[in-house]
């Protein structure tokens, strides 16, 4: 059964690094998102990615926040300048976006630890 | 926009007896609805989903209820096992081209041996 992949599973960086998480979402789909959890909150939406670009994106996604899909296949959030609270578990998600009523499919997770 | 809530944070219940987990949501223009249940260390696990325009469905042990007067749904789940122990989400979605989920704070359901 296709997945949605993510990589890596568990990233540790300092303050005010930049890191890049990947997810390989189901092929054929064609509408990618990213949703942060912090530790014993809410799923909470962040950008969602149509047809190369974002078609929305929520009050967390600032300017520290950007999206790629630079390939067929890969679909990166890229966090320029790490901050404590951005520690969380981040979720890629995609749907086939044939029609409205269709679930999305989560990733595994990226769990981002800020030192 | 759209808050989603849950009326309880945990929910402990015996092997065999059903479960019941209730949600809220505010924005009477969401139009899907989506229950995920989410083990340790995984990502959302789709169980059951509802459109706006149905008040009950049904799928294998799960059924969802969906009350719009009082904007609330509610997540059954027949002779609850052990696999069953999760922490379960629903989520809401507001009509619009992006279709982003709009989750509750989730329910942790314990099932007791």
């Amino acid at each position: 059964e296709p997945e949605v992949t993510q990589t890596p599973s568990h990233q540790v960086t300092q303050m005010g690094q930049e890191v890049i998480l990947r997810c390989v979402p189901i092929s054929n789909h064609l509408y990618f998102y990213w949703y942060r959890q912090i530790l014993g909150q809410k799923v909470e939406f962040l950008v969602s990615f149509y047809n190369n670009e974002i078609s929305e994106k929520s009050e967390i996604f600032d300017d520290q926040f950007s999206v790629e899909r630079p390939d067929g296949s890969n679909f990166t959030l890229k966090i320029r300048s790490t901050k404590l609270e951005d520690s969380a578990m981040y979720f890629c998600a995609s749907r086939p976006g044939l029609g409205l009523y269709n679930e999305q499919f989560f990733g595994p997770g990226t769990r981002l630890t800020v030192l | 926009g759209e808050s989603v809530g849950l009326h309880l944070p945990t929910l402990s219940v015996q092997e065999g007896d059903n479960s019941i987990i209730n949600c809220a949501y505010s924005n009477s223009a969401s139009d899907y609805f989506i229950w995920y249940k989410q083990e340790s260390g995984k990502g959302p696990q789709f169980i059951i989903d509802i459109r706006s325009n149905m008040d009950k469905r049904q799928g294998q042990r799960v059924t969802v209820l969906l009350n719009k007067t009082v904007k609330h749904l509610s997540l059954q789940i027949a002779a609850t096992q052990p696999g069953d122990s999760a922490v379960y989400f629903c989520a809401a979605i507001s009509s619009g081209s992006a279709r982003q989920l709009t989750f509750g704070s989730g329910t942790q359901l314990t099932v007791l041996p």
